[in-house]
């Protein structure tokens, strides 16, 4: 079955740090990928989206995602984490063929002031 | 400004009885979306429409139904409520007219959180 897996439930960072989120799916046909990322209290929003052409995509707020195709990856970065990147983290797959969309389980991101 | 908007934030019902989770989005969108989301289990889809009158079912459909008669608006229905259907409640909706497809960039709703007990 196919199913997309987030390795890091929760991780706590202090300001400045890098991070790294990983996310792998497991299907190896065409796919778009997401991450979305949910502030307390507020809506899930998009963070970055890849569908095709150069695999590191970047997005709001310093963001970026590597799409490596041979590893079934779409890992999350930030050089730089801010206390106001506390947040939880979803890493989404739709699957074209099926038309499906697969969430991560997400990952509680906690920044230390 | 986008907007999708749920009828309740929270909700409390009882065990058989049927509850109503309406969703309006101001956006013309041609898909709208309900989605569980659970701890541990992140989001999960009951059941999704692409245009006016069509459904199709997500993952988890059984013990809901919807049922879309306009455009901007998306109901859930749990017919009988049960204690496992306690959960956070999201509606989405996407354009469906670009190259992401379906499931190109979402738009999210505040969520309602119901609890049956």
């Amino acid at each position: 079955a196919q199913s997309v897996s987030q390795h890091n439930h929760h991780v706590i960072l202090s300001e400045a740090a890098s991070l790294e989120l990983g996310c792998n799916y497991s299907y190896g046909g065409t796919v778009n990928l997401f991450w979305y990322v949910q502030y307390p209290g507020q809506h899930l929003q998009l963070l970055l989206k890849y569908f095709s052409g150069d695999p590191l995509v970047k997005g709001i707020k310093g963001f970026e995602a590597e799409f490596i195709k041979s590893k079934f990856s779409f890992n999350l970065r930030k050089p730089s984490v801010q206390w106001s990147d506390t947040a939880e983290y979803f890493c989404a797959v739709n699957v074209k063929r099926d038309d499906k969309i697969i969430f991560g389980k997400g990952t509680r991101l906690h920044i230390l002031p | 400004d986008v907007k999708v908007t749920q009828s309740s934030r929270y909700l409390v019902k009882r065990t058989g009885e049927k509850v109503f989770l309406e969703c309006v989005q101001d956006m013309d969108h041609e898909n709208m979306f309900w989605y569980r989301q659970d701890p541990g289990l992140g989001l999960r889809l009951i059941y999704f429409s692409y245009d006016v009158k069509m459904k199709e079912k997500g993952d988890i459909p059984e013990g809901y139904s919807v049922s879309r008669e306009k455009k901007e608006r998306f109901s859930l229905i749990l017919e009988s409520a049960s204690t496992n259907q306690t959960s956070m409640y999201l509606c989405a909706s996407s354009s469906g007219s670009t190259a992401g497809g379906l499931y190109n960039e979402q738009f999210f709703g505040p969520g309602t959180r119901l609890t049956v007990l």
